[in-house]
């Protein structure tokens, strides 16, 4: 079974300031991974995903993330903060070709 | 309606007591997908449906709990005889199911259940 290690439960950030959020994964084969947000009494949703090819993966409300098969990670960023980042933001893994598997998830606060 | 809707946002019932989750899929969807997010345990997979089968149930924790999809479109989870430990939120997903795995799951908001 795949797994999925987010680094920090809490990540607290200026507004303006750059924003990183660590995942890495366990997979015996190549993996499909994703990045969720999840904004307060709302569902999850998808901010990117990365299948194949290029490995820098460019999302919605300016985020990114880059496919590291060496290091196994899928690290989300986005150079400048805004009030509205703030959510809980979950990566996951496709486990088989149907099940997500999830981190712990990490919450932002974005501070003015 | 355009993305994926549940039914009822919350619910609250007494233990012991059995309640339906409702899931309304996106329109064309074929597969549909019931996750668990809950604080001790995060976001687990309950069970995945492709049209109206369930090949997979491994995901669901007790045999108090079953799920059922007709007509390839709205699919109900019910848990009987309720514990407090069922307390959670319980999410859906729609999916078109591309080949290659490459699909993207569409979330639905969640209801919130409390078991008292």
């Amino acid at each position: 079974a795949q797994s999925v290690t987010q680094l920090g439960s809490h990540v607290s950030v200026s507004e303006g300031a750059l924003v990183l959020l660590r995942c890495n994964y366990s997979s015996s084969v190549p993996p499909y991974l994703f990045w969720y947000v999840q904004y307060p009494n709302q569902g999850l949703q998808l901010l990117l995903k990365y299948t194949t090819g290029a490995t820098l993966v460019k999302g919605i409300n300016g985020f990114e993330a880059e496919f590291k098969k060496s290091e196994t990670s899928f690290h989300l960023t986005k150079p400048s903060a805004h009030m509205s980042d703030a959510a809980e933001y979950f990566c996951a893994v496709r486990d088989n070709d149907y099940k997500l598997s999830f981190g712990a998830g990490t919450t932002v606060t974005v501070r003015a | 309606g355009a993305g994926v809707s549940q039914s009822p946002s919350n619910k609250v019932t007494e233990k012991g007591k059995d309640v339906e989750l409702r899931c309304d899929p996106i329109s064309g969807h074929t597969a549909l997908y019931w996750y668990r997010q809950s604080l001790g345990q995060g976001l687990e997979f309950l069970i995945y449906f492709q049209g109206n089968s369930a090949p997979d149930k491994s995901g669901l924790p007790s045999d108090r709990f079953s799920a059922e999809r007709t007509g390839g479109s709205v699919s109900t989870l019910t848990i009987q005889r309720t514990q407090q430990e069922d307390s959670a939120v319980y999410l859906c997903a729609s999916s078109l199911r591309l080949a290659g795995f490459a699909d993207t799951q569409y979330f639905g908001p969640g209801t919130r259940l409390t078991v008292l």
